[in-house]
This record gives C-alpha cells, structure tokens and sequence, in this order.
C-alpha cells in the first residue's frame, strides 16, 4: 500500500487561507469517506483534527475544515495563525481492510 | 479524559526482539479497537497494526506481517506490540492510538509515543 500524496510543505500569512491536499486512489480516498486529518507539532505526538472527511472533533476550530472530491481529499485552513505551523497528515481506510497515512504536509506561517 | 501512555521501547540488534506496552485510563478500553501506528525519525506516519475490542479480529502492514503481533488485555486496559525479527528499518517512534478496524474511520487518541532502536 503506498502512501497518499501530499505537498511537502504550503505557507501563508497570518489571517490567510492554505489548502492541503491528499491524493490516493479508488482502492482508498476514492472508495471510502474514512479520511481523517492529523496535525503534529514538532516533538508531538499527532492530534486529531479532522475525520470523515468533514467532521471536527469537539475542541478543533472551525477554521479547520476538510472536503472530498473523488480520490483527492482536501484540508483547507482559514485565517491562518501562528499556532498552526505544524506538520498535517491525512489518512485513509483501504479495501484491504488497513489504513494509509500520507506522505505529510509542512505548514509554514510567515 | 482519555490516557493512553506507552512504554518497553529501548535499543535492540537487529534480529531481536522487544515487547511494547501501552496502558489506557479514562474510558472504556474494552469498547474500542485499538492500533499502533509509527513513525521513523523525520519521516511519516505508517499504520502498523490494529485488533478489535475482543480480540477477535487483527489486521498488519505488510511490512510487519509475520514479525509484529499485537494483543490486548482488556482487565489490565492494556494493549501490547510482540516485536520480532526487527531490523534496521524498524526504527521509529512507536504511538499507540484508540481507533481503527472496519468499523472506524479514524485515531482519536494517541499517547506520547515510545522510541525503538535497532542497530548493531
């Protein structure tokens, strides 16, 4: 199972907006709404920011949002601020019953 | 609140053996699918290994498959990682995480991560 495509890294300036996204394929992203989103400051373990494509655990602001469009998902974050510098991964359940974690996205605030 | 907090890792050769262990507090350990998930130094995520509520069910990375076996002890709220044959690209920090399984979609709670070594 290879791992899902993300950019190496996007940037922003404070109070703008970034989109990460997650390229898998119909045996992943395409076949299931399973996919979760992870933010990971450095020396952290993961946090869970999104899941099922569009959903935000109690706790995670709304400038978080997350979508969907065949076998690509997408991260988009909203008036960007300092604290969320900080490397994203998505994550997808397969058909063989496993999951896969994208390569990872560094995000940069200016 | 939910606490889940790994421990055994350490530095082994290559061809050994080791026994992680990841105990749970603050929800009912025996209701959810549990997994351990790792990630090499300055890499990425990699799924390693997820087992149902009662144990009835496991599912590994290929690149485990055979190796690693994973168990639980829901009177202890426990979950363990057998660590067998490792190698040199075994290397990682090894979180262990609530979630996975067909029934799941995500790993709402991970703990704070143990660091194995294998190098000679």
């Amino acid at each position: 199972q290879s791992a899902l495509t993300q950019p190496p890294s996007v940037s922003g300036s404070p109070g703008q907006s970034v989109t990460i996204s997650c390229t898998g394929t119909s045996s992943d992203v395409g076949s299931y709404n399973r996919v979760s989103w992870y933010q990971q400051p450095p020396g952290t373990a993961p946090k869970l920011m999104i899941y099922e494509v569009s959903n935000r655990p109690s706790g995670v602001p709304d400038r978080f949002s997350g979508s969907k469009s065949g076998n690509t998902a997408s991260l988009t974050i909203s008036g960007l601020q300092a604290e969320d510098e900080a490397d994203y991964y998505c994550s997808s359940y397969t058909s063989s019953s496993t999951y896969v974690f994208g390569t990872g996205t560094k995000v940069t605030v200016l | 609140q939910v606490q889940l907090v790994e421990s055994g890792g350490g530095l082994v050769k290559p061809g050994g053996s080791l026994r992680l262990s990841c105990a749970g507090s603050g929800s009912t350990f025996s209701d959810y699918y549990m997994s351990w998930i790792r990630q090499a130094p300055g890499k990425g995520l990699e799924w390693v290994s997820y087992i149902s509520s009662s144990s009835s069910y496991t599912n590994y990375a290929g690149s485990v498959k055979g190796r690693f076996t994973i168990s639980r002890d829901n009177a202890k709220n426990s979950l363990y990682l057998q660590m067998n044959s490792l190698r040199d690209e075994d290397t990682a920090v090894y979180y262990c995480a609530r979630g996975g399984g067909s029934s799941s979609s995500h790993f709402d709670y991970w703990g704070q991560g143990t660091l194995v070594t294998v190098s000679s």
